[in-house]
């Protein structure tokens, strides 16, 4: 499985942009990232996931560096709703029967 | 709405005594997982399943068992055997085993010891 390094906790105020970062430098060439959060006391819930290009829905948008050994999720305006933690994870698909969570990175948003 | 519903949200055990956690979905998908969660730490997978009929171990399945009789169930039983269990359950399901498509989790069962 690929190993991922981010940030163990990050700030943002209210209402700004936000750059989460990965690092997934042993990520083989057919995996997906994939990103999820969790809000304290629930399950983890997807945002988005991609392979090459970056990738955009109505929760946020995923830039994937060319060479695919770090990508970043970006928040476009933070709200309080967004504090939670986000786990980066790449994600083989086919033959894959789990997904591997880390400790991810806490965010917490500042009014 | 289509989803996964997750029952109790807390349970308490006795030692010595199994308990049941249950894992309703209806989102049609064929795969389906248990996951646990220690605090402050990320999920390891203790069963998973791709289709009915069919399950097999993941990293930490030792003191737990599961069934999956149903597409649509997949029930988790918390033995005597399992001498920590002490920590938040959270059940997973995905279109099938063989996709990249993203993991819908219920909203977890949080068991305690008595």
């Amino acid at each position: 499985d690929a190993k991922t390094t981010q940030p163990n906790s990050m700030e943002s105020n209210e209402e700004e942009p936000v750059h989460l970062p990965c690092n997934h430098s042993t990520i083989s060439g057919t995996d997906y990232i994939h990103w999820y959060r969790q809000l304290p006391s629930q399950g983890p819930e997807y945002v988005i996931h991609g392979l090459t290009s970056n990738v955009n829905n109505r929760m946020a948008s995923l830039a994937i560096a060319e060479d695919r050994k770090s990508s970043t999720l970006i928040l476009h305006r933070a709200t309080l709703r967004d504090a939670a933690v986000y786990y980066c994870i790449p994600d083989s698909g086919a033959g894959s029967y789990q997904l591997t969570f880390g400790k991810g990175t806490k965010l917490s948003v500042i009014p | 709405d289509g989803g996964i519903t997750q029952s109790p949200k807390y349970l308490f055990r006795k030692e010595g005594q199994n308990v049941t956690l249950s894992c309703e979905q209806n989102l049609n998908h064929d795969a389906m997982y248990w996951y646990r969660q220690d605090p402050g730490q990320g999920l390891r997978l203790i069963y998973y399943s791709q289709i009915v009929n069919d399950f097999q171990k993941g990293d930490i399945a030792e003191g737990y068992s599961v069934s999956r009789e149903k597409k649509e169930s997949f029930p988790l039983t918390v033995t005597s055997a399992q001498k920590n269990p002490t920590a938040f359950y959270l059940c997973a399901s995905r279109t099938d085993g063989a996709t990249n498509q993203p993991q819908h989790f219920g909203d977890g069962t949080r068991l305690s010891i008595l």
